[in-house]
């Protein structure tokens, strides 16, 4: 079945340092494929998205770009602030696929 | 205005229960869901149904009962709660197209005792 696999957390960074979580996933065809962020108390919201191979999703200073070729779509920010601690999903859906999330990465951003 | 709402936003029972939580969305989407998330923030999709018909049903025990009195609305019943139910539900809607996002309420903690 179709899967997504998201590095494991906590991942703890300074405020202004470069930020990159890795998303692969299993699909057969070519779904589209979000972050989502969930910050604490809420439900999650919907950063960014890209639906075809080398699309580049960006939103708030991030950016993911769908990698056909290493089934891959990492998130990716150049300078993070501590207002970006959360917990950032990936996920695949679209179609005929079911949404599947990543287990979730969680972001610690110190002053 | 709230896209997607759920009530109750904390439920805390005891074991053998019965309880159900309330899913709106108004956004005029076709498709609703229900996802369980546990203490480590894993998401699993429960249910899903579009135009008020179930398309999906993950393996879930039968004491979960999903209802879809509309479009607009997804219940979700759970009979002779457990302990292991204890986690946090998230109601989510979509468009059914291949680009549609998931919008996400703000979930119902249940504890049971």
């Amino acid at each position: 079945g179709n899967s997504v696999t998201q590095m494991e957390g906590p991942v703890t960074l300074s405020e202004e340092a470069f930020l990159t979580i890795n998303c692969t996933y299993t699909a057969t065809g070519y779904p589209s494929l979000f972050w989502y962020v969930q910050y604490p108390g809420e439900g999650l919201q919907l950063l960014l998205k890209a639906t075809k191979a080398d699309d580049k999703g960006s939103n708030k200073g991030f950016e993911a770009t769908y990698r056909k070729e290493t089934t891959s779509f990492h998130l990716e920010k150049g300078s993070v602030q501590v207002s970006d601690s959360a917990v950032y999903f990936c996920a695949l859906s679209g179609g005929s696929y079911i949404p599947t999330f990543g287990r979730g990465t969680s972001l610690i951003v110190h002053p | 205005d709230t896209a997607v709402s759920q009530t109750p936003k904390y439920l805390v029972t005891q074991m053998g229960n019965d309880k159900s939580i309330k899913c709106e969305q108004n956004l005029g989407h076709d498709t609703m869901y229900w996802y369980k998330q546990d203490s480590k923030k894993f998401l699993k999709i429960m249910f899903s149904y579009n135009n008020k018909e179930l398309i999906i049903n993950e393996t879930v025990p039968n004491r979960f009962s999903p209802k879809s009195p509309d479009k607009a609305h997804l219940n979700l019943h759970i009979n002779s709660l457990e302990l292991g139910d204890s986690a946090v539900y998230f109601c989510a809607s979509s468009q059914m197209d291949t680009n549609s996002p998931l919008h996400f309420g703000n979930g119902t903690r249940l504890t049971v005792t």
